[in-house]
């Protein structure tokens, strides 16, 4: 199985911080990394898809990059609705699909 | 828009079957375009992908699961069912069901989730 990483495991910021979440793969990926931010009590819901595609309707503060088995996510200036916990997962191994553990952003 | 719900029962007991049911809105699942999965969360936990349906009934499971998962559809009712047997306190999550999908550039992608629910593994 392909291991996904992250770090940190949680983070505080503030609100208008710039804030960076890495995931580390155990293997190379190429650019199948998504990544998902879920509120507490609700589901996940899909941020960026392939590295750095930003799903519609999501806010451009949010960005992703990295290729291979490093990828960062990327919040430019935080906002209230922004605390969560984030989450990346590889498509590349398909269909054994693999989740990090988590990046809690806390105020 | 595509919406899920999943149904079963809360509370299973130590060796019995755990049996989920996910209903799906707004598409088809025998379309080929979406596919259907089950994903789990332990309390306080990362998420883990269980296994998929998809087409006209083809299946992938996480090696994890393989001898004791089978996830079945009925297209009359737009359903899909999770079934994970001999479980143990180490079941007790929320389950999800998601759609999954591929877009043009290959990527895969879990697009719709329903709420999730919980199930606890306990005499």
């Amino acid at each position: 199985d392909i291991q996904m990483t992250q770090s940190p495991s949680s983070l505080s910021a503030s609100v208008g911080d710039r804030v960076t979440v890495t995931c580390r793969a155990s293997q190379s990926i190429s650019t199948y990394l998504n990544w998902y931010q879920q509120k507490v009590g609700k589901a996940p819901k899909l941020l960026i898809y392939g590295a750095k595609n930003l799903k519609n309707g999501v806010p451009s503060r949010f960005s992703g990059s990295g290729s291979g088995t490093e990828f960062t996510l990327t919040i430019s200036s935080l906002q209230p609705e922004d605390f969560a916990t984030y989450y990346c997962q590889q498509s590349y191994s398909n269909p054994m699909y693999t989740f990090g553990q988590g990046t809690k952003l806390e105020i | 828009q595509v919406q899920l719900q999943e149904s079963g029962p809360g509370l299973v007991k130590p060796s019995q079957t755990l049996s989920l049911t996910c209903t799906v809105s707004g598409g088809s699942i025998s379309s080929g375009f979406h596919y259907w999965s089950w994903i789990r969360q332990p309390a306080g936990k990362g998420l883990e992908w269980i296994g998929r349906i998809y087409g006209s009934g083809n299946t992938n499971y996480n090696p994890s699961f393989e001898s004791r998962v089978d996830i079945s559809a009925d297209t009359s009712k737009n359903q899909f069912t999770l079934k994970l047997s001999s479980v143990t306190a180490a079941d007790t999550a929320l389950y999800y069901c998601a759609s999954g999908s591929f877009d043009s550039s290959g990527y895969f992608h879990f697009d719709y989730w329903g709420q999730g629910t919980l199930v606890t593994v306990s005499s």
